[in-house]
Order: structure tokens, then C-alpha cells, then sequence
């Protein structure tokens, strides 16, 4: 299986913790980008990397929200001293610039709970 | 601005065909797309219309955009309980730095 792969698939952790996800793009793609979705509502954009570079960054993504793509391929997600607020979908997507039609191909997600 | 907007729910009886709406803000999207997500998982694309096309088909969807009006529609034919799900509309923001997605539109597909 070759499509975007996220990992934990689902994690539970008490307030003032530090979570990372992991995520890994389809090997071709270039750019990587990170959505937040609350239940009820279509995924909002975080940030996104072409290749290792970090090109944009959401007014959503405080202080507390770290990512990195150090070698241009997997990607990493840190929240840290979690809120309960921070209790959502991180969604992982991925795609080519060579496509030209854009499209961002989906992994299946890490759920986040914020006890 | 960025703000896509989508009615939040669409009951249909299996057979019959589904239409779900959308409307977004930039004039310069280049592609627009639908994602279809089922519960607990990720977005998986649809399909996607280029600015400069007022239809697109595909199998049993068909795509319509009204660029004047800034106006999306998905057409499901022959909607199956398999096709139950939530349906996003995107458009692609700046040269597809980052697509905008609506709320989401769940469609309710009954025997």
C-alpha cells in the first residue's frame, strides 16, 4: 500500500502532556500538509512543507504546535502541554506540484483526546 | 476571504439521484474538488473540476460549476446506502498552496 500512512491512528492523553503524530506522504510527493477536524466541521489547515522547507503556517497553529519534515519525506506533528480543546481529527495529506491539478491525497487520520 | 459553504444535511431514498451544493469565495481557484469522507476515516477525493469547465462526468457523478455565481453542485445518479457519507467541496487557494474546505454536507441514503 503506497497512500499516506498515520501513526497513532487514535491516542488519549491526560491535559498538559506532549503528543506527536507521525506522518508519512505518498514517497513521490513533495508536499506534505497538516488539517485539524472537529466533529462537525470540514478539516482547517494547519501547515504544509515542499519538500523539508515549512511554506505556511495557519493562525490556528499556537506555540504549543510544532511540525517538521527534517528530510523532505515523513513528517512529524508536537502538541504541546495539550489542551482540551486541542481533542480533534489530525488529518495528513500529501501531493504532487508536477500534477498540476492539486488534489491532496488523505491518510485516515490521528484522533486526538485530551482527558 | 475563505469561507466555503455547504447545506449540512441531504436525505434521499436509494435510486434516486443526489445533488449537493456549494459555494466558495476566491475567483481564482483554479480546481475545485469533492472529498467524500465515512465515519472515523480520512477524505478521499471524488473528483475535481478545472475553472474553466462548466461540467465534468464521471461515472455517476457529474460535477457542475457556475463560475459567474461562484456555485458547485455534485450530482450522485442513482444514489446507493454504500454512497452515505459526508461530502466536502474544496477550492484550491493561490497556485494550490492549500485547498479550503466547507462544513461538509451529510447524505443520508435510505432504503
Amino acid at each position: 500500500d503506497t497512500g499516506v500512512s498515520q501513526n497513532p491512528r487514535h491516542k488519549i492523553t491526560k491535559r498538559g502532556q506532549n503528543v506527536t503524530f507521525r506522518c508519512d506522504p505518498i514517497s513521490e510527493h513533495n508536499r506534505l500538509y497538516w488539517y485539524r477536524q472537529t466533529l462537525g466541521q470540514g478539516p482547517e489547515f494547519l501547515t504544509y512543507f515542499q519538500n523539508e522547507a515549512q511554506l505556511e503556517k495557519s493562525r490556528l497553529l499556537s506555540d504549543r504546535f510544532s511540525a517538521e519534515r527534517p528530510k523532505g519525506s515523513f513528517s512529524t506533528l508536537e502538541i504541546q502541554r495539550t489542551e482540551q480543546g486541542d481533542s480533534a481529527m489530525y488529518l495528513c495529506a500529501s501531493s504532487s506540484v508536477d500534477r498540476g491539478t492539486g488534489e491532496l491525497f488523505f491518510g485516515e487520520g490521528s484522533r486526538l483526546t485530551v482527558l | 476571504g475563505e469561507d466555503v459553504e455547504q447545506s449540512l444535511f441531504l436525505s434521499v431514498r436509494e435510486g434516486d439521484s443526489s445533488v449537493i451544493n456549494c459555494t466558495y469565495t476566491d475567483s481564482s481557484s483554479t480546481y475545485l474538488y469533492w472529498y467524500k469522507q465515512e465515519p472515523g476515516a480520512g477524505l478521499q477525493l471524488l473528483t475535481y473540476i478545472f475553472s474553466n469547465m462548466d461540467m465534468k462526468q464521471d461515472q455517476r457523478l457529474t460535477v457542475l460549476l457556475n463560475k459567474k455565481d461562484k456555485h458547485l453542485s455534485l450530482r450522485i445518479a442513482d444514489t446507493q446506502t454504500g454512497d452515505s457519507a459526508i461530502y466536502f467541496c474544496a477550492e484550491s487557494l493561490r497556485g494550490f498552496q492549500k485547498l479550503v474546505f466547507g462544513t461538509g454536507t451529510r447524505l443520508l441514503v435510505s432504503p
